[in-house]
């Protein structure tokens, strides 16, 4: 069984650009959430995706987007970069969106915007 | 609001010492609670979530509606306990989103 891998692990942009974050689902998993993780806080919920469709969305302003491919793999995109945006971005697939549903995490991707 | 409170940012304890990671929640539905745990070097993973009243690696948290809290605790520490500890909150809208605290570095000290 595979973990959830994301790609880059490391990634530096500038101000103003625009980037695009990569996660693979655990095998069997058709649920992909989004997390920001800032320096010394917790993970910030930023959107779900299940079977390719947004499915509940955190408070984060629209240049943050994302995609959820047939194979369940996801990509997180954000336009327009500043310099908040620089965080730990950790994606978490789960087997479904249900209670019982527990989210396995991946090793995460740090953005620096400068 | 929804929000989960850790009021320690780092704990530290001798091995052998009982611990306490508190965790207080604001929810107005009926909450699902669990503890995340990061090892150095190593990614987020659950250790032990309110619904299924395990213990794991001696760790065990109750979940008090009264007080909302949702404290973890070891009656003995161990050196490999050292980590980050997140406790956080499941919502039922927005996709079963997960809240967390801003999380508790628990030190073991030989």
């Amino acid at each position: 069984e595979t973990g959830v891998t994301q790609s880059p692990t490391h990634l530096i942009k500038t101000r103003g650009q625009q980037v695009t974050l990569r996660c693979s689902s655990q095998s069997g998993h058709n649920t992909v959430s989004w997390y920001q993780q800032a320096l010394g806080q917790g993970p910030q919920f930023i959107f779900q995706y299940y079977r390719e469709e947004e499915n509940g969305r955190g408070n984060f302003p629209p240049r943050f987007s994302g995609l959820q491919f047939p194979n369940y793999s996801s990509e997180l995109n954000v336009n327009a970069l500043e310099l908040d945006d620089s965080a730990l971005y950790l994606c978490a697939s789960s087997g479904g969106v249900g209670t019982q549903a527990e989210q396995y995490f991946g090793p995460g991707t740090r953005l620096t915007v400068t | 609001a929804q929000r989960v409170t850790q009021p320690e940012k780092l704990l530290s304890v001798f091995k052998g010492a009982p611990v306490e990671l508190k965790c207080n929640y604001s929810y107005s539905g009926s909450p699902e609670l669990f503890w995340y745990v990061q090892y150095s070097r190593q990614r987020l993973q659950l250790l032990l979530r309110h619904i299924s009243r395990e213990s794991i690696k001696g760790f065990t948290a109750d979940l008090n509606k009264g007080e909302t809290s949702f404290h973890l605790k070891k009656p003995f520490a161990q050196e490999e306990d050292s980590a980050m500890y997140y406790c956080a909150l499941r919502v039922y809208n927005q996709g079963g989103k997960l809240i967390f605290g801003q999380g508790t570095e628990l030190s073991v000290k030989p």
